[in-house]
């Protein structure tokens, strides 16, 4: 067990619909990472906070929206859902900004699964 | 933009015995970090070792250690010693400061490793 917790743990919806997925990071961790995992495109990075900002941003796309709310929880926001958009999103939290000694630690994901 | 090639889809090796898991990035860039993470059945993603570009000595931890080729741009994973619990997919990973505090991440599509008793 990482100590980041994800939910939910399976979501099942339907084309156009717009879902939230939610990440609790590791106790005293500032950043949240998220990540798609799918069969086709392999795993991606999506969007990286640190502390409420942005921090990096990789293949996400204009459909999908991220926060780190005060909290430091985080939650990714996929609306007008395709079915290519099925896939395993995963959540990591690392103690700080992302440098190269400050290993993420990644939740058990969420699978998502768009009818 | 950079790439990952992991050119091993699967790979298998018998328990006790060593493997190597191969990875090529392109990249025009000078310094960067390589990383290889492991994804077990149960889909946590674990990193196993890392290596910064402008480090010569290859890194190590414990029964894994890389085979890092700059000029080459070649970052392959040896497990020695294998074991049941090193079945796994095999992730290998990229990373480049791109300014202003920010960075890209690129991931290799993966190597199937399965341990054979």
């Amino acid at each position: 067990d990482s100590g980041v917790t994800q939910t939910p743990k399976h979501l099942i919806t339907a084309t156009g619909q717009r879902v939230t997925l939610r990440c609790s990071p590791r106790s005293g961790d500032l950043s949240v990472y998220w990540y798609q995992q799918s069969l086709d495109q392999g795993l991606q990075f999506l969007i990286h906070y640190y502390n409420g900002e942005e921090r990096a941003k990789g293949n996400i796309l204009e459909r999908f929206s991220a926060q780190q709310f005060p909290d430091l929880h985080s939650e990714l926001n996929l609306s007008s859902l395709e079915l290519g958009d099925s896939a395993l999103y995963f959540c990591a939290s690392s103690v700080f900004e992302g440098g190269y000694t400050d290993t993420q630690y990644f939740g058990p994901g969420t699978r998502l699964t768009v009818l | 933009a950079q790439t990952v090639t992991q050119s091993q889809p699967e790979m298998s090796v018998q328990e006790a015995e060593t493997v190597t898991l191969s990875c090529t990035y392109d990249t025009s860039e000078s310094d960067y970090y390589l990383f290889w993470y492991k994804q077990p059945p149960s889909r946590q993603m674990i990193l196993v070792i890392r290596q910064e570009a402008y480090k010569q000595q290859n890194a190590t931890e414990n029964r894994f250690s890389v085979n890092f080729q700059k000029a080459a741009k070649s970052f392959s994973l040896k497990i020695s010693d294998s074991q049941l619990g090193d079945a796994a997919m095999y992730f290998c990973a990229y990373r480049v400061w791109s300014g202003a505090g920010s960075y890209q991440l690129t991931f290799g599509k993966g190597t199937k490793l399965s341990v054979i008793p």
